[in-house]
C-alpha cells in the first residue's frame, strides 16, 4: 500500500491476556519504529528495527514487551500478561533514505 | 536523553499568524522534526531542520538555532483545519542516535 498500515485499529483485552499488534511499513523502508502514546503526551519510543534486527530496544518498558520483524518488512509487537497501564495508542512508523518517519494510524489498546 | 519543552496549549484567530516554540537540551544533536497530529489520528510530517536557519514550506515555516537549542514553527494565514497538536521531536544523544524523542506537543486551537 501507499502508507504504513496497522492492525487491528482497536483492541480490547482483559488484564493478563496476550496481544499481538501488527505493522506493515511503506514498501522499501528498511527502518521501522514502534512508539506508544498516552492521552496528552507525545509518542514514547519503544523499539527500532533496521532490516530484520532490533537496532535499539532501549524503550521497551519491561520483558513483557517483545517485537519481531523476521523478513525485514512486517513487524509484530507482542505484549504478554497485559496490565491496565499498557492501555495506550501503539504507533508504528517507517523511514527510508530521508530518515523522515511516516506513521501508521495506530492501534488503540484497552486493557480492562 | 533529550529534554524537550514546548507550550501545552495556544489559541489563535483564523487568518492570523502563530509561532510555536520548542526548546531542547541534547548532546550529539542530529536533527529536529515538527509533526502535526489531529485528534485521534497519526502524526504527519511537517518539517525537518538540521542546520541553522529558516525552512519555508507554503504556509508553514520552521526555524532552528542549534547554539540556543531552540526551534519554532510558524503558521501563517491560519485556517480552522490547523487546529491540532504540534509535536517537536529531536534526534540526538550518545553516538548520534537515529531515534527522535518527542515533546508532549502543543495543542493549537484556531477560532473564528
Amino acid at each position: 500500500g501507499a502508507g504504513v498500515s496497522q492492525t487491528p485499529s482497536n483492541k480490547v483485552t482483559e488484564k493478563g491476556k496476550y496481544v499481538e499488534l501488527r505493522c506493515d511499513p511503506i514498501s522499501g523502508h528498511t527502518a521501522l519504529y514502534w512508539y506508544r502514546q498516552s492521552l496528552g503526551q507525545g509518542p514514547e519510543f519503544l523499539i527500532y528495527f533496521q532490516g530484520t534486527g532490533a537496532a535499539d530496544d532501549s524503550g521497551l518498558p519491561n520483558d513483557r514487551f517483545f517485537a519481531v520483524r523476521p523478513e525485514g518488512s512486517v513487524s509484530t509487537l507482542k505484549i504478554q500478561r497485559t496490565e491496565r497501564g499498557d492501555s495506550a495508542v501503539y504507533l508504528c512508523a517507517s523511514s527510508g533514505e530521508t530518515d523522515t518517519q511516516y506513521f501508521g494510524p495506530g492501534t488503540r489498546l484497552t486493557v480492562l | 536523553g533529550q529534554n524537550i519543552d514546548q507550550p501545552t496549549e495556544m489559541t489563535a484567530t483564523e487568518g492570523a499568524i502563530v509561532q510555536i516554540n520548542c526548546t531542547y537540551q541534547t548532546s550529539g544533536f542530529n536533527g529536529l522534526f515538527w509533526y502535526q497530529q489531529h485528534a485521534g489520528e497519526a502524526p504527519t510530517f511537517l518539517s525537518y531542520n538540521v542546520l541553522d536557519g529558516l525552512e519555508e514550506k507554503g504556509r508553514f515555516s520552521s526555524f532552528l538555532s542549534r547554539s540556543k537549542g531552540y526551534s519554532y514553527l510558524l503558521l501563517k494565514e491560519l485556517q480552522m483545519k490547523d487546529s491540532a497538536s504540534y509535536l517537536c521531536a529531536v534526534r540526538g544523544g550518545q553516538g548520534g542516535s537515529y531515534i527522535p524523542t518527542f515533546g508532549r506537543g502543543t495543542s493549537l486551537i484556531v477560532h473564528p
